[in-house]
């Protein structure tokens, strides 16, 4: 089975506060998402990589950045974290990106930012 | 302009009845496929069903079921004799051939009353 993993269920940090959200797959699939989730709004892609090393934006990437250094890690970076990126974050990893391949994803980041 | 439409916010439905979880999309691409996820308060998507826009047949999974009707452009979310267990956001996605990123609607919360 897939596994896609989070590296916090909860997270809480302070206004300004650089903070960074782990994913790791163990399938070897090349692409991966960052998503965000609010009420009413579903998710929101933020970024996402098809390759090491390789990024692209999604479509609310501001005050967000990502590194993927290794092909099962996609990392997800608030340089400086603000009150309005509060949200659920979502991981997801796909193999190939085929017109009906399933996304896997994480179990999600709540993360709070006071 | 919206290309994933859930236009139910909130459901309730009776304990083992059946309900439909409605979904419309806009693509003028050929080739795409259509994604229904469950999302229970845990947090974690849970893959349900997906249908290809060339198959023929609505797709199948145990008791959920996919009313698709292509010429309305309704992807429509079937469970029959619903559960308790049942209860969770669910969110209807659309990828194009032309561009594998998943596009997500708002979702729809489901409560089965017992």
């Amino acid at each position: 089975d897939v596994k896609v993993t989070q590296s916090s269920r909860y997270l809480v940090k302070r206004t300004g506060e650089k903070v960074f959200l782990e994913c790791v797959q163990d399938m070897d699939h090349e692409n991966m998402f960052w998503y965000r989730q609010d009420p009413g709004l579903g998710l929101r892609l933020i970024y996402f990589s098809y390759d090491v090393k390789m990024k692209e934006k999604g479509d609310i990437p501001e005050g967000y950045s990502v590194s993927r250094e290794k092909k099962e890690r996609f990392s997800l970076i608030l340089e400086s974290a603000s009150t309005n990126q509060t949200s659920m974050y979502l991981c997801a990893s796909i193999w190939t990106g085929g017109l009906l391949d399933e996304q896997f994803f994480g179990p999600g980041t709540r993360l709070t930012v006071l | 302009a919206q290309k994933i439409t859930q236009t139910q916010p909130g459901m309730f439905v009776q304990e083992k009845e059946a309900v439909t979880l409605d979904c419309t999309y806009d693509t003028s691409d050929p080739s795409y496929g259509l994604f229904w996820y469950k999302q229970p308060s845990s947090g974690e998507m849970i893959f349900l069903i997906y249908q290809g826009s060339y198959d023929q047949q609505n797709a199948t999974e145990g008791r959920y079921s996919l009313n698709f009707q292509k010429a309305r452009k309704s992807a429509n979310l079937v469970i029959s004799a619903s559960q308790l267990g049942d209860s969770a956001m669910y969110f209807c996605a659309m990828r194009e051939r032309s561009n594998y990123q998943l596009i997500w609607g708002a979702g729809t919360k489901l409560i089965i009353k017992p």
